[in-house]
């Protein structure tokens, strides 16, 4: 039962353009909602986060959108640089529970 | 200086072999955690401690168990390793206010083969 879902494996664009990562969750409990960078061989870095009485979290280059009736929620990157190829991973907390998704690898063109 | 240091990084061995995978932080953070990242990339969690108290303990065989020796480390042990055990593990540490939405701070991973 997949509560986080990340429908895209992998996503290409170009250097300059904006990236799109989106996450779809299914509990409604989940209050608060994080994303991940992770780099191969390495751990996942924290990226941004927001909470549920938020629709939209910005921090530099990075956008989070929350959209709680849909239970959708996406992470805006832009401009994209060849530094942010990596895998993001979407995750979802409530109280002690904290479900990640499937990640999507992202991989910016110069 | 590493905020969050696993070791070992790999560790290949037999099946029913038990094996411990070690963890520290240095941020001073008063929770860490144990979490899975299976063949599919899905990123489970373990354990939680909470200052040296167990407080998540999701649903896991009993042959894995977590110590907690103070707050800065924690430990995995591993009893009769099998072959679905392959996995990368990674230790993760944060601040805890009650949840599970503080950022965490994650270590490299130790990739774990079971032959």
């Amino acid at each position: 039962d997949q509560q986080v879902k990340q429908n895209s494996p992998s996503l290409s664009v170009q250097e300059g353009r904006i990236s799109i990562l989106n996450c779809d969750y299914t509990n409604s409990m989940f209050d608060y909602f994080l994303w991940y960078k992770k780099y191969p061989a390495e751990g996942p870095t924290f990226l941004i986060s927001i909470s549920s009485i938020k629709d939209k979290n910005e921090d530099g280059r990075f956008t989070v959108f929350l959209n709680k009736s849909a239970k959708h929620l996406s992470l805006h990157i832009v401009p994209s640089q060849p530094g942010d190829s990596a895998v993001y991973f979407c995750a979802a907390s409530a109280r002690n529970k904290l479900v990640f998704g499937a990640g999507t690898i992202l991989r910016v063109k110069s | 200086d590493t905020a969050v240091s696993q070791t070992p990084k790999y560790l290949v061995t037999q099946m029913g072999n038990d094996k411990s995978i070690k963890c520290e932080q240095n941020l001073g953070h008063d929770t860490m955690y144990w979490y899975k990242q299976d063949s599919k990339k899905f990123l489970k969690i373990m354990f939680s401690y909470n200052n040296k108290e167990l407080i998540i303990n999701e649903t896991v065989p009993n042959r894995f168990s977590p110590k907690s020796p103070d707050k800065a480390h924690l430990n995995l042990h591993i009893n009769s390793l099998e072959l679905g055990d392959s996995a990368v593990y990674f230790c993760a540490s944060s601040q805890y206010n009650g949840g599970l939405n503080q950022p965490q701070h994650f270590g490299d991973g130790t990739r774990l083969s079971i032959l």
